[in-house]
Parts: C-alpha cells; structure tokens; sequence
C-alpha cells in the first residue's frame, strides 16, 4: 500500500518561473518529511527537510510546507534553472527506519 | 571522502543465480539501508541497519539477506535471483537511524 503519493508523474515549467510539486501521505504517525533530487544514473540526493513541528522550511531557492490536517507536502523552486530538471521524490517517516517514498515527479524546466 | 559507495555498478544474472552487492560508507555513519527502485513505486526498503551488529527488515525483505560486516559496510545477497528482483538498488547511510540518509549511485541489476 503507497502510504506516499505523488500523482503528478511529470511538471513542465519554463526557466525562471515557480516550480510546484505535491505530495500527499496517509500515514498519521509520519512525522519527517524529506525531498530528494534525482538525476539519471545517480542516486538520490537530500534536497530539504520539514519536521511536523513546523508549516515550512525554506533554504535558498526551495521551500517546503506542510500541511498536517491535509496530510500534504509540497516543493516549491524559485526560480527554477535549466539544471533543477531531475526527478523529485518526497519521503516520509515516523518513529522506526521505515522511511517511504512517493514514486517521484520528472520536473523538466525549459530554457 | 567518497561518501558511499556501491559495487558492482551493472550486473546481469541468470535466474537462480546468486550474488552480493557490496556496499560501503567512510562518514561514520552508524546506520546503513538497502533500498529497490521500480518504475512507478519510487524506493521501498528491503533491509536496514541500525548500528553494527543489528538488522532489521523493512518493506520488501523476501529473497534478500544482508551482513553488516562492519560500521562501513553492508551487503546484500540474492541467494536465488529471481527476473522479479530486476531492478536498480541503492545502499544509504545515515548518522543515526530518523536523520537524513544519503545515497550510494546504485547497482543496476537485470535478472534474466
């Protein structure tokens, strides 16, 4: 059972505009939320975090909110470059190692 | 300081066929994962370890065994490979189980 979601399997935005990606969960003891950053042939890279003590965290260009009563996280880039096209996966985790993760959103970002 | 790493980078098998994928970490990281990726169902755990000398399973465990040789290295053996298990497999570690994993570049494994 997918206990992480992201439904939008690609985002197409053009440079220097906001780049958005959603992700919902079920789980209610899920507690720490991650993004990751993917390129081809590489592993995922740590993105951001946001514990469910807090509505949003931001570093640089990306901010990550979260809305507990909705059991919904989202990402947003901005503004997004050329070189943020990756494939995004969030992830989730309560009180054990059984860390899950959504199936991943393809961003592409247009020149 | 490499991070982690992983080998072998490819591998084809036969099914029925064994292997071990090698996995090792030089942050003094005390926890190690095993994880699967499959098109469409994002990275599922197979195995964790939480510090040396301990391993526990996580979502997806059937046909797999790990070894925590050490603080820096953890493996994982198919013992009979199976096409179900083709996939890319990624190792991570962390500082302490519930802190952020970094990843491995992965091995990508076609079971024929």
């Amino acid at each position: 059972d997918q206990q992480v979601k992201q439904n939008s399997p690609s985002l197409s935005v053009q440079e220097g505009r906001i780049s958005i990606l959603n992700c919902d969960y079920t789980n209610s003891m899920f507690d720490y939320f991650l993004w990751y950053k993917k390129y081809p042939a590489e592993g995922p890279t740590f993105l951001i975090s946001i514990s469910s003590i807090k509505d949003k965290n931001e570093d640089g260009r990306f901010t990550v909110f979260l809305n507990k009563s909705a059991k919904h996280l989202s990402l947003h880039i901005v503004p997004s470059q050329p070189g943020d096209s990756a494939v995004y996966f969030c992830a989730a985790s309560g009180n054990n190692n059984d860390m899950r993760f959504g199936a991943g959103t393809r961003l592409t970002v247009k020149p | 300081n490499a991070g982690v790493t992983q080998t072998p980078k490819f591998q084809v098998l036969k099914t029925g066929q064994s292997m071990t994928l090698q996995c090792a970490q030089d942050m003094n990281h005390n926890s190690m994962y095993w994880y699967r990726q499959d098109p469409g169902m994002g990275l599922r755990l197979i195995y964790y370890s939480a510090s040396e000398g301990t391993t526990d399973k996580g979502e997806v465990p059937n046909g797999y065994n790990v070894s925590r040789l050490n603080k820096r290295e953890f493996s994982l053996r198919l013992e009979s490979a199976a096409p179900s298990q083709t996939s890319v497999y990624f190792c991570a570690s962390s500082f302490v189980d519930r802190e952020v994993p970094y990843f491995g570049p992965g091995t990508r494994l076609t079971v024929l």
